[in-house]
């Protein structure tokens, strides 16, 4: 299996702009998470999904993030309209469920630059 | 909800010794304790993980102990090497395998020559 996919890999965009991340999980996993890292506020649980529904999304930070999960191989999570503090690293990680649900893999993340 | 507190933010080893980092959560429920590893510009990925049921587990140079009387869990790096510099983030998840985890801050920790 090639990993969580994300894309794009870098993102660089002007304040105001709509951002839209990509992740597609590992084939076969059953809950998907986005998290936002950056140097002041480590590494935050955005929203996750189970079977394709959110089950927590009190870590969005406001109305301007949204994700969703149309189906088991693909994830977006967007920002509307994106802000300079919004530049951070985002990442997504997906779990199989079962006797080792709980480990997490990440994709590479997407460095997203707001000018 | 769930609370993880990470320590030292940033801890500087000389190479060959051992390296100790510590971790306290709040939720009495929760039962499953992984750290992850950083490397600069990389994604975390797991090195190792405990669960409830046992106190201590060990991999090679790297061990995890839990004392959940206590609500607090560590990871030990012994023989530190170069490539031992890294982000380690401890984490806390809940009984249910489809649970969020929740991380800590991370160490920054480096291998000095």
């Amino acid at each position: 299996d090639a990993g969580v996919i994300q894309s794009p890999r870098h993102e660089v965009t002007e304040m105001g702009q709509e951002v839209t991340l990509r992740c597609k999980p590992i084939s076969g996993h059953n809950s998907l998470f986005w998290y936002r890292q950056t140097m002041m506020r480590g590494l935050e649980l955005l929203i996750y999904f189970n079977n394709n529904v959110p089950i927590d999304d009190s870590g969005m930070p406001e109305d301007r993030f949204s994700a969703k999960m149309p189906n088991a191989s693909f994830s977006t999570l967007k920002i509307q309209p994106s802000e300079p503090r919004d530049s951070a690293v985002y990442f997504c990680a997906s779990t199989a469920g079962g006797l080792r649900g709980n480990i997490q893999y990440f994709g590479a993340g997407t460095r997203l630059s707001v000018l | 909800g769930e609370n993880v507190e990470q320590h030292p933010s940033t801890l500087s080893v000389q190479e060959g010794d051992s390296a100790v980092i510590k971790c306290t959560y709040s939720d009495s429920a929760s039962n499953y304790f992984p750290w992850y590893k950083q490397e600069l510009g990389k994604r975390p990925q797991l090195i190792i993980d405990i669960r409830s049921n046992v106190g201590e587990k060990k991999d090679q140079r790297i061990a995890v102990t839990l004392n959940k009387t206590a609500k607090h869990f560590s990871l030990h790096i012994t023989e530190t090497q170069p490539e031992d510099s890294a982000v380690y983030f401890c984490a806390a998840s809940g009984r249910n395998r489809d649970d969020k985890i929740i991380f800590g801050k991370g160490t920054r920790l480096h291998i000095l020559p």
